[in-house]
């Protein structure tokens, strides 16, 4: 069975501080899909960022990072100076090789203040 | 872009009724899903569909059943709907790459009295 766990429920942040969501993901399949969503107060999730489990390179886009670490399972999103347009609800989902399910994480609510 | 849409932003019903929720997506995705989000939960898959008139069980299908007679339009029906299935439902479609995200709907929020 798949699992992934974000610890954190609420982080509260002031704007230009750096924060850094984590995702922890249980599989045994050896391919497999890493993602993160964001869940604005309008309630859409949107797709950020998709990671393979045979790519271990990190990435960056602008203001986000994302640290992808097979051997600790782990998959976290970093902003940097962040922004009261950041606040949102963040969700990391896991998805194995075999169908287009997703698992999702419990999500971390993200609250930057001016 | 691709575009998913849910008829209802808010949606309020009574115990016992039958409850439509309807979702269309414009991009002709083989896959569509209905999730359920509650608080620490996370999105709980509740049924999918890959194709026309086809639907597997998601996490949680107790007490929803799902309708797909054409490839755009995916409906979960709440058979007779109880206080506990009061939630922010979300519907999703993708395409039949596995390399490609699932896409969003905004959301139904759904109380049930």
């Amino acid at each position: 069975a798949q699992k992934v766990t974000q610890a954190q429920t609420e982080i509260s942040v002031v704007e230009k501080e750096d924060v850094t969501l984590d995702c922890v993901y249980e599989t045994r399949d050896t391919t497999y899909y890493l993602f993160w969503y964001k869940q604005p107060p309008s309630g859409e999730l949107v797709f950020l960022i998709r990671r393979n489990s045979f790519d271990e390179q990190n990435e960056i886009s602008g203001r986000y990072s994302w640290n992808f670490q097979k051997s600790t399972s782990s998959f976290n999103f970093t902003i940097t100076a962040s922004q009261v347009v950041d606040s949102a609800v963040y969700f990391c989902a896991l998805r194995n090789n075999a169908g287009n399910m997703l698992t999702f994480g419990g999500g971390t609510r993200l609250m930057v203040k001016p | 872009d691709v575009k998913v849409t849910q008829s209802s932003r808010y949606l309020v019903k009574r115990t016992g009724e039958k409850v439509f929720l309807e979702c269309v997506q414009d991009m002709d995705h083989e896959n569509m899903f209905w999730y359920r989000q509650d608080p620490g939960l996370g999105l709980r898959l509740i049924y999918f569909s890959y194709d026309v008139k086809m639907k597997e069980k998601g996490d949680i299908p107790e007490g929803y059943s799902v309708s797909r007679e054409k490839k755009e339009r995916f409906s979960l029906i709440l058979e007779s709907a109880s206080t506990n299935q009061t939630s922010m439902y979300l519907c999703a479609s993708s395409s039949s790459d596995i390399y490609q995200p699932q896409h969003f709907g905004d959301g139904t929020r759904l109380s049930i009295l």
